[in-house]
């Protein structure tokens, strides 16, 4: 069962412009990740928010955490044409199975040269 | 970049057909998951593994069977393959368990005729 949804499905932005996707969950989490996937390739990890956490950085990255709206944002700040990939947030559910992280479906970011 | 390798990359098979895929980590880590990704459902959890000749069943396990006899190797076997398990196969690795950062593979994609 999907635990995340991210939203948009699909984003299509002009180089230079800031990207925001969304990702909602259903359950109370422990943590809530971020990863990208560029196309025919594996996930790679992109930041880790707990749930007493607020918002954290990681270079061009900035992302939040509401736990009163089980929802995190990523914001892509200065796009570059190398940000094209989907992007997929999985969760860590409290009482969650041995096998930890959740996914979402993503969201499908395109930068415009 | 984690040493993860999948194989075989790319493989085309028969219904009825049994077909292996292997994992190989170089980074001695104690959790290995194999999940798939489809169109529409994001990535799901077939099986995973806590150790040498521990394993458990995922979200989607049902048609696949594991087997892990040493640290590095995770194996997924199709005993007969079906249509409806053509997918893309994507190994993960991670060092601390449940709700810690996941390493992926390139992924495997296997079409069953």
């Amino acid at each position: 069962s999907q635990q995340g949804e991210e939203d948009p499905q699909a984003l299509s932005i002009q180089e230079g412009e800031n990207a925001t996707m969304n990702c909602s969950y259903k359950t109370s989490i422990n943590n809530l990740q971020w990863y990208r996937q560029n196309s025919g390739r594996g996930l790679v990890h992109l930041i880790l928010i707990r749930s007493n956490e607020r918002e954290k950085h990681s270079g061009r990255l900035r992302v939040t955490l509401d736990t009163s709206k089980k929802s995190s944002s990523l914001l892509i700040t200065a796009s570059r044409a190398a940000d094209t990939a989907s992007y997929f947030c999985a969760t860590d559910a409290i009482g969650g199975g041995a096998d930890g992280l959740t996914f979402g479906k993503g969201t499908h970011l395109i930068i415009q040269p | 970049d984690a040493g993860i390798t999948q194989s075989p990359r790319h493989k085309v098979t028969e219904t009825g057909t049994p077909v292996t895929l292997r994992c190989h980590q170089t980074e001695n880590h104690r959790y290995m998951y194999w999940y798939r990704q489809d169109p529409g459902h994001g990535l799901r959890l077939i099986h995973y593994s806590y150790g040498v000749k521990d394993t458990d069943k995922g979200e989607v396990s049902d048609g696949y069977s594991v087997s892990r006899s040493k640290t590095e190797d995770f194996l997924l076997t199709l005993e007969s393959a079906t249509s409806s398990q053509t997918s893309v196969y994507f190994c993960a690795i991670s060092e601390g368990g449940r709700g810690g950062e996941l390493f992926f593979g390139e992924g495997s994609r296997l079409t069953v005729l």
